[in-house]
């Protein structure tokens, strides 16, 4: 039982160009979602999931796309890297309606845009 | 102002000491509250939640609610260098749609020396 996993950890990317930030739970849950967290901002929604083929956005969706097409999968990718898009990333999983609070986080994708 | 304010510290305790964390809010509608431990370049760990108002104990940490006032804190009782983390409160209710996305305040950085 891996828990949530993110994949890469480090990223440097040039400004302009795409990418696919990784999440994969291996714990059946429902909920999933992408939080990016910048210094003196705490952690800000990106976009969620409350099930496979259903997404909705959080509070700052611009700039990334997901989808949702199985239980365990969640990617997030960037259309076209800015420098306000460097950031840390977490994915989070749970179980829908446990406490309805974000349960399990991954260990993070740090991305530089230059 | 912020929805949720939490005071980014840092806060410098000696071992054995209690802590108090404290985050305010100023939405009404908020129903769970969440704290969550951070360790440097690592991502968040659920540490409590709580439905409503009143406290949880869990070991050393008490969770406690005071919606009348929109205040939330965590106390850790005999504090150890190993609780030297950055501790996240978050809180969340109903919104539009039903679903229920935590706002998270921007942490407090706790150091606790030997």
């Amino acid at each position: 039982n891996a828990g949530v996993t993110q994949t890469p950890k480090f990223q440097v990317l040039k400004t302009g160009q795409s990418m696919t930030l990784q999440c994969a739970q291996d714990m059946n849950h429902e909920y999933m979602s992408w939080y990016r967290q910048d210094p003196g901002m705490g952690l800000r929604l990106i976009h969620y999931s409350v099930g496979a083929g259903i997404t909705d956005q959080g509070e700052v969706p611009n700039g990334y796309n997901v989808s949702r097409s199985t239980t365990e999968d969640f990617p997030l990718r960037l259309l076209s890297a800015a420098p306000s898009q460097t950031s840390v990333y977490f994915c989070a999983s749970r179980i829908t309606g446990t406490g309805n609070t974000e349960a399990f986080f991954g260990q993070g994708t740090r991305l530089t845009v230059v | 102002q912020k929805e949720v304010e939490q005071d980014p510290g840092p806060l410098s305790v000696p071992e054995g000491a209690i802590v108090s964390l404290n985050c305010t809010y100023s939405n009404s509608a908020f129903q769970y509250f969440m704290w969550y431990r951070q360790y440097s370049r690592k991502g968040p760990e659920l540490l409590m939640y709580t439905y409503s108002s009143g406290n949880k104990e869990d070991g050393r940490f008490t969770a406690q609610v005071d919606k009348s006032s929109k205040y939330i804190s965590l106390f850790i009782r005999d504090s150890q260098p190993s609780d030297s983390a950055t501790y996240l409160c978050a809180m969340s209710g109903p919104r539009s749609g039903g679903s229920y996305i935590p706002t998270f305040g921007r942490g407090t950085s706790l150091i606790v020396h030997p």
